[in-house]
C-alpha cells in the first residue's frame, strides 16, 4: 500500500465520546500534519510533527490531542467535541530536509459531532 | 506577510472550454508553488509544482501552470475541461511552511 491512509472514513460522536482518527504513511516521510477543512472556511493547519517531535500547534484547543508514535504513524484523539467541531479532518505528509517537497494528502475523516 | 491569494471563489465553464485559474503569491522572494485538486470527500491531489526554471509547468490530467515572476502569478490552465474536472482547486506555496490559498471551486456545464 502507498500513499497517506486515514481511517475511519467517515465517523459520527457525540460531545461526551471519546474517538481517535489514525494516519499512516508509507512514503518515508519525516514530517506529518493535521488539518482540519469546514464548509466554507480554508485549511486549517492544526498541528505539525517533525520527526515525531511536535513543532506547531495553532492554538487548538485541548479537546484535540495529537499523537505520533513514530514518523510513519499519527493520531488525533478527540474528547468532548463540540458540533462545531463537525469537518474533515485531512492528514498529510512530507519530507522535511526537501524545501521543494509537497505535501501529500490522505484522503480524509469526516467528523460529524451530535 | 507571506500569503497566497485565489481572486476567484466560484468559476463555472462548459464542457469542452478552455480553463483558467488565477493564484497569486506575496511580493518577495518566490516560494516552491503547488496546484492541488480536491474532489467531493476526498483529500487533495497534486496536480502540478513548480520550484525554478522553465515557466511553464505541466502537470497530471491535463494541466499546467505558468509561473510570472513580474505579476506575482501562477496561474493553472487547461485546454480543454472534463466533466470530471469539477471538483475544489488550491494554490500552495511554500516559504519556510507551506501556505493554501482558499480555493477555488469549478463546475463544468454539460
Amino acid at each position: 500500500e502507498t500513499g497517506v491512509t486515514q481511517t475511519p472514513r467517515h465517523l459520527v460522536m457525540g460531545m461526551t465520546n471519546k474517538k481517535s482518527l489514525k494516519c499512516e504513511q508509507h512514503l518515508g516521510h519525516n514530517a506529518m500534519y493535521w488539518y482540519k477543512q469546514s464548509a466554507k472556511k480554508p485549511l486549517e493547519l492544526m498541528f505539525v510533527y517533525n520527526f515525531k517531535e511536535q513543532t506547531e500547534n495553532n492554538s487548538v484547543p485541548s479537546r484535540f490531542s495529537p499523537e505520533c508514535p513514530n514518523s510513519s504513524h499519527l493520531f488525533l484523539h478527540l474528547h468532548t467535541l463540540q458540533p462545531e467541531d463537525s469537518a474533515l479532518y485531512l492528514c498529510a505528509s512530507r519530507q522535511l530536509d526537501r524545501d521543494n517537497s509537497p505535501l501529500h494528502f490522505g484522503n480524509g475523516t469526516r467528523l460529524t459531532v451530535t | 506577510a507571506q500569503s497566497v491569494t485565489q481572486p476567484d471563489i466560484h468559476i463555472t465553464v462548459s464542457e469542452g472550454a478552455s480553463l483558467e485559474l488565477r493564484c497569486n503569491y506575496s511580493y518577495g522572494a518566490t516560494p516552491y508553488l503547488f496546484w492541488y485538486v480536491q474532489s467531493p470527500g476526498q483529500g487533495l491531489q497534486l496536480l502540478l509544482k513548480y520550484f525554478s526554471g522553465d515557466t511553464l509547468v505541466q502537470g497530471i490530467k491535463g494541466f499546467e501552470a505558468e509561473f510570472k515572476r513580474s505579476q506575482s502569478s501562477f496561474n493553472l490552465r487547461k485546454p480543454s475541461v472534463h466533466w470530471s474536472d469539477a471538483a475544489e482547486y488550491f494554490c500552495a506555496g511554500f516559504y519556510d511552511k507551506v501556505i493554501f490559498g482558499p480555493g477555488t471551486s469549478l463546475s463544468v456545464i454539460p
